[in-house]
């Protein structure tokens, strides 16, 4: 089946660095890409929806120039937190729509991000 | 404004007997509705997707219903072991946008 790979699964940075976070498609190509933060004991918030060739849409409230996503292959999406802060520690989780309308979303394993 | 609501926040059942979990929803039309299952620290895994024209949906031991009248889904694991115990989100999809929208999620301990 589906397969979306994500890394890193835990990532312990500074404050004021930035982390790239990367999701690949392994077997199949994801022109959208979704990607949620997720708080503990909390559900899923959509952050924004990316997709290739074009900027990512981003829900209100999740600020553009903090939270960088590019789209830039069939395969790749990544999300980069630019300047991180302690508030922006989170779980962040990458998705990819079924193939089909009859298949469910395929989701990355989420990273674990701590920052400093 | 649009709500979806899992009522019970957590759930504990003995093994063997069946799980239902709820997912109620508000202000929404959704194509379809979804169930996932989540452990800790990891992604969600999909499970089952009921379209908004089916009533009920199985896969094995698990067992989806879609009510569009009461806005309601209900999701039943039959003869439930420890290894079900998980946190179990539903998801409406809207379709056009194909976003999906979660739940808070049931945790579910099944005890043995």
């Amino acid at each position: 089946g589906a397969v979306v790979s994500q890394h890193p699964s835990r990532v312990i940075c500074k404050s004021g660095t930035s982390v790239k976070i990367e999701c690949r498609s392994l077997d199949f190509q994801a022109t959208t890409m979704f990607w949620y933060r997720q708080f503990p004991k909390k559900s899923l918030m959509l952050m924004a929806t990316s997709n290739e060739g074009s900027k990512a849409t981003y829900e209100q409230g999740v600020e553009k120039d903090k939270f960088l996503i590019n789209h830039a292959s069939l395969t790749l999406s990544t999300l980069t937190v630019t300047s991180a802060h302690p508030e922006d520690s989170s779980f962040y989780i990458c998705s990819a729509p079924g193939q089909t309308s009859n298949y469910g979303y395929t989701f990355g394993s989420g990273t674990r991000l701590t920052v400093v | 404004s649009q709500k979806i609501e899992q009522n019970s926040e957590a759930l504990n059942i003995q093994e063997g007997k069946t799980a239902t979990l709820t997912c109620n929803y508000t202000n929404y039309s959704p194509a379809y509705l979804q169930w996932y299952r989540q452990d800790p620290g990891r992604g969600p895994v999909f499970l089952l997707l009921i379209r908004e024209n089916e009533k009920e949906k199985r896969k094995e031991r698990l067992k989806v219903t879609f009510d569009t009248t009461l806005k309601q889904s209900l999701f039943h694991i039959t003869a439930s072991q420890p290894a079900d115990s998980a946190t179990y989100l539903c998801a409406l999809d809207k379709g056009s946008a194909r976003q999906l929208t979660f739940g808070s999620g049931t945790q579910l301990t099944v005890l043995p």
